[in-house]
């Protein structure tokens, strides 16, 4: 069956500096991809998507590309905000779209 | 912008009684989903809907039911709560166009503890 694999955290980053959290998955057929993000007391949040391969998607910042040589859809940001602090979900959907299927997550903590 | 309601954000219940989560939506979907979140698990689907009255097992249905008996409205039940049951429950439709392919919009949770 499909699965998402992304890097474990936390993740404890100064201001300013650069981020990766790794994503990897397997899916039958063309599956979607997709970052989500969950700030502290509230309900996932979609970040970015990307419907096909070589597809950039990027929104607040943060950018993934899917790979399908790779199987990989890593988020990235520049530089990163205190604000940026949050869970980060990578999730793909596939196979008649029927659900989304969905990473365990990755904490980021940004200091000041 | 689209709108996915959970009526109540943290619920605290005892062991055995019966518990009702609702899930209203505004845009007319005919696609509803239930997951339950938990820390190092991530989300995993409960039940899902394609149609009023219509309901689809998912990956952990054990100990929970569902009734959509208005397009607009997806309850999940908790026939028995029981203490595993503690969690975070999240309700989404598709976020876009009413297809997956574009991923989730979800509700802002309901953080369920049963003692």
């Amino acid at each position: 069956g499909d699965s998402v694999t992304q890097m474990e955290g936390p993740v404890t980053l100064s201001e300013e500096a650069f981020l990766t959290i790794n994503c990897t998955y397997t899916a039958t057929g063309y599956p979607s991809l997709f970052w989500y993000v969950q700030y502290p007391g509230e309900g996932l949040q979609l970040l970015l998507k990307a419907t096909k391969a070589d597809d950039k998607g990027s929104n607040k910042g943060f950018e993934a590309t899917y790979r399908k040589e790779t199987t990989s859809f890593h988020l990235e940001k520049g530089s990163v905000q205190v604000s940026d602090s949050a869970v980060y979900f990578c999730a793909l959907t596939s196979g008649g779209y029927q659900k989304v299927t969905f990473g365990t997550g990755t904490k980021l903590q940004v200091i000041p | 912008d689209v709108k996915v309601t959970q009526s109540s954000r943290y619920l605290v219940k005892r062991t055995g009684e019966k518990v009702f989560l609702e899930c209203v939506q505004d845009m007319d979907h005919e696609n509803m989903f239930w997951y339950r979140q938990d820390p190092g698990l991530g989300l995993r689907l409960i039940y899902f809907s394609y149609d009023v009255k219509m309901k689809e097992k998912g990956d952990i249905p054990e100990g929970y039911s569902v009734s959509r008996e208005k397009k607009e409205r997806f309850s999940l039940i908790l026939e028995s709560a029981s203490t595993n049951q503690t969690s975070m429950y999240l309700c989404a439709i598709p976020a876009d166009r009413g297809a997956l392919k574009y991923g989730y919009t979800f509700g802002s949770g309901t953080r369920l503890t049963v003692v």
